[in-house]
């Protein structure tokens, strides 16, 4: 066990829906990293907040949004679902230094979406 | 850019050694290694800094050479838990480059009895 929680465990919904997952980090982290994993795509970096602010983005397409709350978790927005969006999200967190890199990055268990 | 993962599948019995190697085409500043197995979260093995600097698990050992922006992770005297899908995880030095991790396509490890 990470630390980290996500929920929920799964989610099926359909296409055009809109769906929010959460994430609390583990306890003292302040980062949080949003990665989606897929068959054909593999691992892939979404979004990163540290303390509350969007730090980096990756791969995250304009109809996901994501934001860090004043108690730390995080919650990934994805709306307009597609078929294509059907995926295991994992959420992370680190205690990252602002201005550093090199910290271990720790996953939660996961949200397995399925649009149909 | 991903990182190129070899081999992309290993099969072992328990107690032999296995290689899995990373090699990226641009400048890192850390290596992260995990391993997922099927269905679950991906679990922290270990990060190779730029530097030399490690920090992971005492039983799995792993090195980085930042000339070549190559790591490999070294698995000895293998065991039935080992078997998963091992991915690296790149970072690059920088800004927004910090904690985004750009992950390899992963390698199979199967272990048997």
């Amino acid at each position: 066990d990470s630390g980290v929680t996500q929920t929920p465990k799964h989610l099926i919904t359909a296409t055009g829906q809109r769906v929010t997952l959460r994430c609390s980090p583990r306890s003292g982290d302040l980062s949080v990293y949003w990665y989606q994993q897929s068959l054909d795509q593999g691992l892939q970096f979404l979004i990163q907040y540290y303390n509350g602010e969007e730090r980096a983005k990756g791969n995250i397409l304009e109809r996901f949004s994501a934001q860090q709350f004043p108690d730390l978790h995080s919650e990934l927005n994805l709306s307009s679902l597609e078929l294509g969006d059907s995926a295991l999200y994992f959420c992370a967190s680190s205690v990252a230094a602002l201005a550093g890199g090199g910290n271990e990055q720790f996953f939660g268990p996961g949200t397995r979406l399925t649009v149909l | 850019q991903q990182p190129v993962q070899s081999p992309q599948a290993v099969i072992l019995r328990e107690g032999e050694d296995a290689v899995i190697n990373c090699s990226s085409s641009k400048a890192l500043y850390s290596v992260h290694w995990y391993r997922q197995k099927h269905g679950e979260a991906p679990v922290f093995l270990m990060i190779l800094l730029k530097g030399g600097e490690q920090k992971g698990h005492d039983k799995i050992s792993a090195s980085f050479n930042e000339k070549k922006q190559q790591s490999s992770l070294y698995l000895t005297a293998s065991q039935l838990s080992y078997s998963g899908t091992y991915f690296c995880g790149t970072e690059r030095s920088g800004g927004t480059s910090y904690g985004k991790l750009t992950f390899g396509q992963g390698t199979i490890l199967t272990v048997h009895p």
